[in-house]
């Protein structure tokens, strides 16, 4: 069974960044994308980008494409998500999610608090 | 940036009852259609995917269908634990984009 193990809560003050992980396991790492999704409270799912853990190759949606990096450790099967210059409509809960073709696993959710 | 527009938002069932929700996509996407279903605080489900393809492990209560701009979920006898909020997605083309979602409650 394929497991996406996501990083705890977090709470950040306003212009500040956020490292979201995913430790990725029972499953060949480097055989499949992950894309991370984004869920305000009461609002409906978000995609923000997806990075190859292969070869770190990234596309970004265009809403975050200043602010947003994902890369990878292929040595821990980690991927990160940074948000960077955080605001009060970042706070959500953040989820990466496996892809083979397409999305068929979720991580458990990790919700960042954007608060002053 | 390709829109779904998912109908109804919301839609109240009896256990048992015969349940359909519609995604429309706003230009072809072929069959590159997802559903997902997500319970309040968990994360989404895959259920579906290729507009029709039943993910592994997922009852064959749920089925889909549809190609082009118009799909359809199905789940043929309600049960509670089918109580949930059900997105579609498309993945033709990037950015993915989600449909806004279907709560579906008990009656």
């Amino acid at each position: 069974q394929v497991q996406l193990v996501q990083s705890g809560a977090e709470v950040k003050k306003p212009g500040a960044s956020v490292k979201v992980s995913c430790k990725a396991s029972r499953y060949t790492f480097t055989s499949y994308h992950m894309h991370w999704v984004r869920q305000a409270p009461g609002q409906g799912l978000e995609w923000m980008g997806i990075i190859n853990p292969s070869d770190g190759s990234t596309s970004y949606a265009q809403k975050f494409q200043d602010r947003i990096t994902m890369t990878r450790d292929t040595s821990t099967r980690t991927v990160y998500m940074e948000l960077s210059s955080l605001r009060s409509e970042d706070t959500a809960v953040y989820y990466c999610a496996r892809d083979g073709v397409h999305i068929d696993s979720w991580g458990q959710g990790t919700l960042v608090t954007v608060s002053s | 940036d390709i829109q779904m527009t998912q109908s109804p938002s919301s839609l109240s069932a009896s256990v048992g009852d015969r349940v359909t929700i519609t995604c429309r996509a706003s230009q072809d996407i072929r069959n590159y259609l997802a559903w997902f279903q997500q319970k309040p605080g968990k994360a989404p489900k895959s259920l579906i995917y290729a507009a029709s393809s039943l993910q592994s492990g997922v009852p064959s209560k749920f089925s889909g269908s549809g190609s082009g701009t118009d799909f359809t979920l199905t789940i043929s006898s309600l049960q509670p634990e089918d109580f949930a909020t059900y997105y579609c997605q498309q993945y033709n083309i990037y950015p993915l984009t989600f449909g806004g979602g279907t709560k579906v409650e008990i009656k």
